[in-house]
């Protein structure tokens, strides 16, 4: 079937650690999406990329790395510059690039990350 | 810029009674508008998508929404709650930059 797959579901990490979110999609979508989720913040957007080999900074960039190398891949890494990277992270895609987007966004299951 | 504003961070009904989840917008530009809903620790689902056809929009499991310019509203609603409706739920505007812009997230309860 169809989507997009994050691992791990669940991670832990020590302070100090870089670590890296899996996002996959076999749907061919050119567009990719990294959003973090807080409890009553809604959806953030961290990164985002519309084509291969290129993607742009959202409103939380700050302590997040990604690359785009492959269409279906956009893995997201949480560095230790991140101060406060405890959070449920959500992958998704389009198939319409924007601007403004006017296609619907596809959705991973995320990721939970806590920092011990 | 856009922005969405989702009045009420949690809403209870019982079961059998209207669900109305408010939704207000702000779009520069004529709007793309969305609902998703999210159950405990799994991604979002869509429900519907206004993209300037119909001004009533129909989504699955019932859920419907009507886009009204003059007031810069996309309210969702439901005649009749059920216990599986008990979730939260996000209204999205299509962003600048390509993105979703989503609201901050309204929690349902349903009281048996």
């Amino acid at each position: 079937d169809g989507g997009i797959t994050q691992s791990p579901k669940y991670l832990f990490r020590k302070e100090g650690q870089n670590v890296t979110l899996s996002c996959e999609q076999n749907l061919n979508h050119d567009a990719m999406y990294w959003y973090r989720q807080d409890p009553g913040q809604g959806l953030r957007l961290i990164y985002y990329s519309q084509i291969v080999n290129d993607f742009q900074k959202g409103d939380i960039a700050e302590g997040y790395s990604v690359s785009r190398e492959k269409k279906e891949s956009f893995p997201l890494t949480v560095t230790s510059a991140q101060k406060n990277p405890t959070a449920f992270y959500l992958c998704a895609s389009s198939i319409l690039a924007g601007p403004p987007n006017t296609g619907e966004l596809f959705f991973g299951e995320g990721s939970r990350l806590t920092v011990l | 810029a856009q922005s969405v504003t989702q009045l009420g961070s949690h809403v209870s009904v019982s079961e059998g009674a209207l669900v109305l989840l408010r939704c207000n917008y702000s779009s520069s530009v004529p709007p793309y508008l969305f609902w998703y809903v999210q159950y405990p620790n799994q991604g979002l689902q869509l429900l519907l998508k206004y993209t300037s056809a119909a001004t009533l929009v129909k989504g699955i499991n019932g859920f419907e929404a009507e886009f009204k310019k003059s007031e810069t509203s996309f309210h969702l609603t439901k005649p009749s709650a059920h216990m599986s409706d008990a979730a939260e739920y996000f209204c999205a505007v299509g962003g600048s930059q390509g993105n979703l812009i989503f609201g901050k997230g309204t929690k349902l309860s349903v009281k048996p």
